[in-house]
């Protein structure tokens, strides 16, 4: 079984602050996904990334693969009030399976 | 372009009972899948499907089945519901297994 351990599980901070939040495995990912979820919906893919190092950005977002494909991070920069939700992510073949995720919390 | 639906989205069964969660994409994707989620333990996988006629178990499949006849549907059927059930229940589809499209989730409480 390929386990995604996120970290931290909880992160409450004020509109503005950067923050990072961290995804790790001991086994190897073809690639790996992130998700955000809000209360009452499904998760909504934000990104894949496919290649070790490899480096995404959406808008304020950046996304990180780890070179040996065991890792992937997920940087907000100058986080808003709207980024508030839970962040999952999640790797498999066709077991697709995800981590229990950092709940986000921006205080206006 | 509805996505993926699943009804209904409330239910409360009494234990004991069976119930079938639906679940219907209309974007021809041939991977579906079902998670349940709980406070604190992610998403985890019952079942999925890579095309019609074609299931398969993932992390938690004991107390459900799944069956693919067509590639829009993907029912979830709880045999013989108990407490340890009560879940939001999601379904997803993907065109290629990676990329999910999730539904908004049936939220299930068994008594």
């Amino acid at each position: 079984t390929q386990l995604l351990e996120q970290s931290p599980q909880f992160l409450s901070i004020q509109e503005g602050e950067n923050l990072t939040v961290y995804c790790n495995s001991s086994s190897v990912f073809s690639s790996l996904q992130w998700y955000r979820q809000e209360p009452g919906e499904g998760p909504v893919l934000l990104v894949t990334v496919v290649t070790g190092g490899e480096v995404k950005k959406l808008k304020r977002l950046t996304f990180q693969f780890g070179d040996a494909r065991k890792d992937s991070s997920l940087h907000i920069t100058a986080a808003q009030t709207g980024d508030t939700g839970l962040y999952l992510c999640a790797g498999g073949n066709n077991d697709m399976r995800f981590g229990a995720g950092t709940r986000l919390t921006v205080k206006p | 372009n509805a996505g993926v639906t699943q009804t209904p989205k409330f239910q409360v069964l009494k234990t004991g009972q069976s119930m079938t969660l639906q679940c219907a994409q209309d974007m021809n994707h041939e991977y579906m899948s079902w998670y349940r989620q709980d406070p604190g333990m992610g998403l985890r996988l019952i079942h999925y499907s890579v095309g019609a006629g074609i299931t398969d178990q993932g992390e938690v499949p004991n107390g459900y089945n799944v069956s693919r006849s067509t590639t829009e549907d993907f029912p979830l059927r709880l045999l013989s519901a108990a407490p340890s059930q009560t879940s939001v229940y999601f379904c997803a589809s993907s065109p290629d297994t990676h990329k999910l499209h999730f539904g908004n989730g049936t939220r299930l409480t068994v008594t």
